[in-house]
């Protein structure tokens, strides 16, 4: 069966690194989206990709952020200079239309820790 | 702001009861409700989604039933099984389908043989 896939499974940087998180949606699928998690708190929404643009982002979602679909399968997600607080767990998910359903399959995550 | 409260935060129970988890969300405008299921420090897996013309989904021993009108929906675990045990998210998507997931804090469950 098709999956999400992501790497690094875990990564450790130092605050003020760039770092940048790896995804490769399901091949037929057209929408893309990052979240993150941190220890203890709820499933977070920090973009939305579609037809190679952002299509909605959240607060959280700064300019220290930047997303990228570089060659058609993979999807990136940046973060310029890493601060303590970004350490969590980042799952990429992606979607199609299949009789208007929209369901989002997620990736195992990537763990970021900042120290 | 659409909100999303899951009840109860844990619950222990011991193998083979059936047993209800509960999602509430506060704007009814949903696009579709999905529930998923967490393993300690993996990813989700996606359970069941309904659609907001839909009443119910199932799969497996898995039921879940949605009125959207009242803001809510219960994940039903038939004859639950200590490989049952896992966190139970729910999340909720606008109107316009491909938008963001809000999701809830989760029911965290342990099945005990």
């Amino acid at each position: 069966e098709p999956e999400v896939t992501q790497t690094p499974s875990h990564q450790v940087t130092q605050m003020g690194q760039e770092v940048i998180l790896r995804c490769v949606p399901i091949s037929n699928h057209l929408y893309f989206y990052w979240y993150r998690q941190i220890l203890g708190q709820k499933v977070e929404f920090l973009v939305s990709f579609y037809n190679n643009e952002i299509s909605e982002k959240s607060e959280i979602f700064d300019d220290q952020f930047s997303v990228e679909r570089p060659d058609g399968s993979n999807f990136t997600l940046k973060i310029r200079s890493t601060k303590l607080e970004d350490s969590a767990m980042y799952f990429c998910a992606s979607s199609e239309i299949l009789a208007g359903r929209y369901e989002q399959y997620f990736g195992p995550g990537t763990r970021l820790t900042v120290t | 702001k659409q909100e999303v409260t899951q009840i109860p935060a844990a619950l222990s129970v011991p193998e083979g009861e059936n047993l209800v988890l509960n999602c509430s969300f506060t704007d009814s405008a949903i696009y579709n409700l999905q529930w998923f299921r967490q393993d300690p420090g993996k990813g989700l897996t996606s359970l069941l989604l309904i659609q907001s013309s839909q009443r119910e989904q199932t799969s497996g021993r898995l039921n879940a039933s949605l009125d959207k009108s009242s803001g809510r929906s219960t994940l039903y675990i038939a004859a639950s099984q200590p490989g049952d045990s896992a966190t139970y998210l729910c999340a909720v998507n606008r109107n316009t389908g491909f938008q963001k997931l809000v999701f809830g804090t989760g029911t965290r469950l342990l099945v005990s043989p």
